[in-house]
This record gives C-alpha cells, sequence and structure tokens, in this order.
C-alpha cells in the first residue's frame, strides 16, 4: 500500500523554464512533508518542507504547495538549471516532523536539458 | 563538519547469511534512522534509533535489527539473508525530528545477495 505516490516516473524540462513535481498522499494522518533531491552515488539531500498548516512555503528558487482536501503536493523549480537534473523525492510524516520516521514516494527522475 | 559515514560502501553476501552496516552520525544528533532503497519500492523505513532506544520501527521482518550506541554510532544487522534483501541501505542522522533539524542521508551501503 504506496501512501505516498509520484505518479510521474520522470520529467524533462528546458533549462531556464519551470519544472513542476508533484507528489499525491492517502494517509490524512501525514501532517509534515519534504522533498529531498538525490545524485546516483549519493544520500538523498534535503530540499525544502511544509507543515500541513500552511498550503505554501518557499526557498529561492524552490517552491512547494500542499492542497490538503486533495491530499496532494508539488514542488515547483523557477528557474530550472541542468545541476537540477537528479530524482526527486517526496516524503511524508505523521508526527509532525518530531521523528524521523517518513514515508517516501518512489521518486521522479528530472532531467534538465541544457 | 563530517557528514554521516556508512562503511562498508559495498558488500556481497550469499543467501543465508547475516550482515552488519555501520553508521556513524553526525556530530550531536541524537537520532538515526535507517532506510531501504530498491528501485521498485523508493525508500522504505526500517527503524529510528534515538538515544539509544528505537523510536520506530517499519514493516519489515524481524531479521532486520538496529542498535544505537552511547555515542549514537548505529549498526544494522540482517540476519539470513535473502535474494529480496539486495538493496541501498541508507543511514540518517538528525538532531531530534524532521521539524527542527533535517534528516541528513550518508551515501549509502550497496548490498548485494547471491
Amino acid at each position: 500500500d504506496q501512501q505516498v505516490k509520484q505518479n510521474s516516473p520522470s520529467l524533462s524540462v528546458q533549462e531556464g523554464r519551470i519544472s513542476i513535481l508533484n507528489c499525491d498522499y492517502t494517509n490524512s494522518m501525514f501532517d509534515y512533508f519534504l522533498w529531498y533531491k538525490k545524485y546516483p552515488a549519493e544520500g538523498p539531500t534535503f530540499l525544502i518542507s511544509i507543515s500541513s498548516i500552511k498550503d505554501k512555503n518557499e526557498d529561492g528558487r524552490f517552491t512547494v504547495f500542499l492542497n490538503k482536501s486533495a491530499k496532494h503536493l508539488s514542488l515547483h523549480i523557477v528557474p530550472s538549471q541542468p545541476g537540477d537534473s537528479a530524482v526527486y523525492f517526496c516524503a511524508a510524516s505523521e508526527y509532525g516532523g518530531a521523528t524521523n520516521k517518513l514515508i517516501f514516494g518512489t521518486g521522479t527522475l528530472l532531467a534538465v536539458q541544457p | 563538519k563530517a557528514g554521516v559515514t556508512q562503511t562498508p560502501r559495498y558488500l556481497i553476501k550469499t543467501r543465508g547469511q547475516q550482515v552488519t552496516l555501520s553508521c556513524s552520525p553526525i556530530s550531536g544528533h541524537r537520532s538515526v534512522s535507517w532506510y531501504q532503497q530498491t528501485p521498485g519500492q523508493g525508500l522504505q523505513f526500517l527503524f529510528e534509533y534515538f538515544s539509544e532506544t528505537q523510536r520506530n520501527k517499519g514493516n519489515f521482518p524481524g531479521r532486520f535489527s538496529g542498535r544505537q550506541f552511547s555515542n549514537s554510532r548505529s549498526e544494522m544487522n540482517v540476519s539470513t539473508l535473502e535474494l529480496g534483501d539486495s538493496a541501498l541501505y541508507l543511514c540518517a542522522s538528525s538532531r531530534v525530528g524532521v521539524y527542527n533539524s533535517p534528516l541528513h542521508f550518508g551515501n549509502g551501503t550497496r548490498l548485494t545477495v547471491t
């Protein structure tokens, strides 16, 4: 039972354009959400997070949107750069982020074309 | 500041054997969690330790176990290895929980079971 779903295995975007990565969840108890980026042969690195009390969080080129009623979140990267090419994982926590038990999606491979 | 260190980077074992993986968290981080990454399943939570106590456990069989030492270093053990245990095992650390500090991942141990 996949509680966090990333339905697009891959996404290709032109440099300078917007990248939109999507994530859906089924567990209504999730109240803290995160995005991680992963390069090959490296561990995931934290990008941005959002609490369920907010609907948007912004950090530089990265913005995460949360739609609780639709159980959907998205990561916007503007403008996209070739160095953003990586696998992006969406993750969720039930405990307000008080622990490190995260439920991850299966990832979306982003390719930013120069 | 040194990152999360996992040893060894690569392991090849035979079915039925057991294996121990090691993780040294970032200095000052008291929480260590373990994840299994496989191509089809993404990252799956194994367990989390905080101050030497298991705080959370994922849905893995009892063959998977872990522990944390007083210096916060952690080990995980897999007994009676099966072919399906072949995966990248990732260790992550943080101070308390993801809300206060993001999870920092190591580069993982690649386990191959033949």
